[in-house]
């Protein structure tokens, strides 16, 4: 079993559509939660950076984290064509070392 | 753009032959990692370098290696190339003594192996 389990997609929607994006993983000392997009060729881009249990809100963006069962989501509103990308999150145990374990990514496909 | 520049952007080797991938950290980041990522995965991490001493690995074999210089720029290296070992590589730079300072990646160097 992996460590961080995400739905690879493809996840299709309309544009203007309230996307869901989620993981689960196994390692209860996961602290540190991060989604990243990934266009085409591209290397990750950091989205979202959230520190143990909550919400965190960024313009059309917002990540939540549920330790207690081990689940964090992602939700982007109004969603735009721009969007389409893969949506890979990650996760680390503490701060001085840097190991990121990352999900699959789940391929985001948002159509005029 | 994060300021992590890489490179080459992409390149082809053959089976058995060595290769050397480098990165550029952003401006005050001291710490580099080094990332896998097949095609259709998620990257996965291969090592770690903080003031220029490898601090963490992941499951990579010893052909696997690199360096850190003064200026926090790094380097991959990757003996004996197996066809798996094609892939896009990744580098990300953090300051880990920094609060909240999360990795940043720069756009990677694709490697085919032949």
């Amino acid at each position: 079993q992996k460590e961080v389990e995400q739905d690879p997609g493809p996840l299709s929607v309309p544009e203007g559509a309230i996307v869901s994006l989620n993981c689960t993983y196994s390692n209860s000392a996961f602290q540190y939660f991060m989604w990243y997009r990934q266009y085409s060729r591209k290397g990750p881009e950091l989205l979202m950076y959230t520190y143990s249990s909550g919400n965190k809100e960024d313009g059309r963006f917002t990540a939540q984290v549920d330790k207690s069962s081990k689940y964090i989501s992602l939700f982007i509103r109004d969603s735009q064509p721009s969007d389409s990308a893969t949506y890979l999150c990650a996760m680390r145990v503490n701060t001085g070392f840097q190991k990121l374990v990352f999900g699959t990514g789940t391929r985001l496909l948002v159509s005029p | 753009e994060t300021g992590v520049t890489q490179s080459p952007t992409h390149l082809i080797k053959t089976r058995g032959q060595q290769v050397t991938l480098r990165c550029s950290s952003q401006s005050g980041h001291n710490t580099v990692s080094w990332y896998q990522q097949a095609l259709g995965q998620g990257p996965q991490f291969i090592f770690q370098y903080y003031r220029e001493e490898e601090n963490g690995r992941g499951n990579f074999p010893p052909r696997f290696s690199g360096l850190q210089f003064p200026n926090y720029s790094s380097e991959l290296n990757v003996n004996a190339l197996e066809l798996d070992d094609s892939a896009l590589y990744l580098c990300a730079s953090s300051s880990p003594t920094q609060t909240n300072t999360e990795a940043f990646f720069g756009q990677g160097t694709r490697l085919t192996v032949v």
